[in-house]
């Protein structure tokens, strides 16, 4: 049982080009979370959605979009990266949107 | 907005020393509350939850914590660490209990545990 993979593990990236992390859950539950997480500040959500089909925006998503087309896959995607979108990645999952949430193991971007 | 203090940023501890980590949150409403540990290079796991009833809950390897409503405090405690114990503790609060745009967590606190 994979539970909830990230893609990649790490990447470093030009300022300027675009990337897309993947996360993929075979829990099927309804709501996954992107958050990221820097030294000092604990995890800050990014975008949420509560089910497929739906998206909604967290406390930091500027610079962030999202999709969540079926209910495994939601992708985060920085159209163009910029040095302070270095960062770990993280996906979550949970049952419903006020249950206990599963992380994903991470993904560590570097922008330079 | 809601938010979620942690009284500690890091915490030393010798082992068998007893541990309580402080939570405060500043929400009136109906919350649930979590304990998620990361241990260095992991992701986050979850220690315990509050959801209701008893305000005081067990979760995994020895700890607990006990909700406090006036006090709006979830502090996780354990009678005695282990050197494996030695992570990141973060407290995570969710409020109204319908949307996951209200799971906020707690900045975090680092345990080191001396053998």
């Amino acid at each position: 049982i994979a539970g909830i993979t990230q893609a990649p593990t790490s990447q470093i990236l030009a300022a300027g080009r675009r990337m897309t992390l993947r996360c993929t859950q075979d829990m099927r539950h309804n709501a996954m979370y992107w958050y990221r997480q820097d030294l000092g500040l604990g995890l800050r959500l990014i975008h949420y959605s509560n089910t497929a089909g739906t998206t909604g925006k967290g406390e930091v998503p500027d610079g962030y979009s999202v999709s969540r087309a079926n209910t495994d896959d939601f992708p985060l995607t920085l159209a163009s990266a910029v040095p302070s979108q270095t960062s770990v990645y993280f996906c979550a999952t949970s049952i419903r949107a006020h249950n206990e949430q599963f992380f994903g193991p991470g993904t560590r971007l570097t922008v330079l | 907005a809601q938010s979620v203090s942690q009284h500690n940023h890091h915490v030393i501890l010798s082992e068998a020393a007893s541990l309580e980590l402080g939570c405060n949150y500043s929400y009136g409403g109906t919350v649930n509350l979590f304990w998620y540990v990361q241990y260095p290079g992991q992701h986050l796991q979850l220690l315990l939850k509050y959801f209701s009833g008893d305000p005081l809950v067990k979760g995994i390897k020895g700890f607990e914590a006990e909700f406090i409503k006036s006090k709006f405090s979830f502090n996780l405690r354990k009678p005695s660490v282990q050197w494996s114990d030695t992570a990141e503790y973060f407290c995570a609060v969710n409020a109204n209990g319908n949307y996951g745009q209200n799971f906020v967590f707690g900045p975090g606190t680092r345990l080191s545990v001396l053998p």
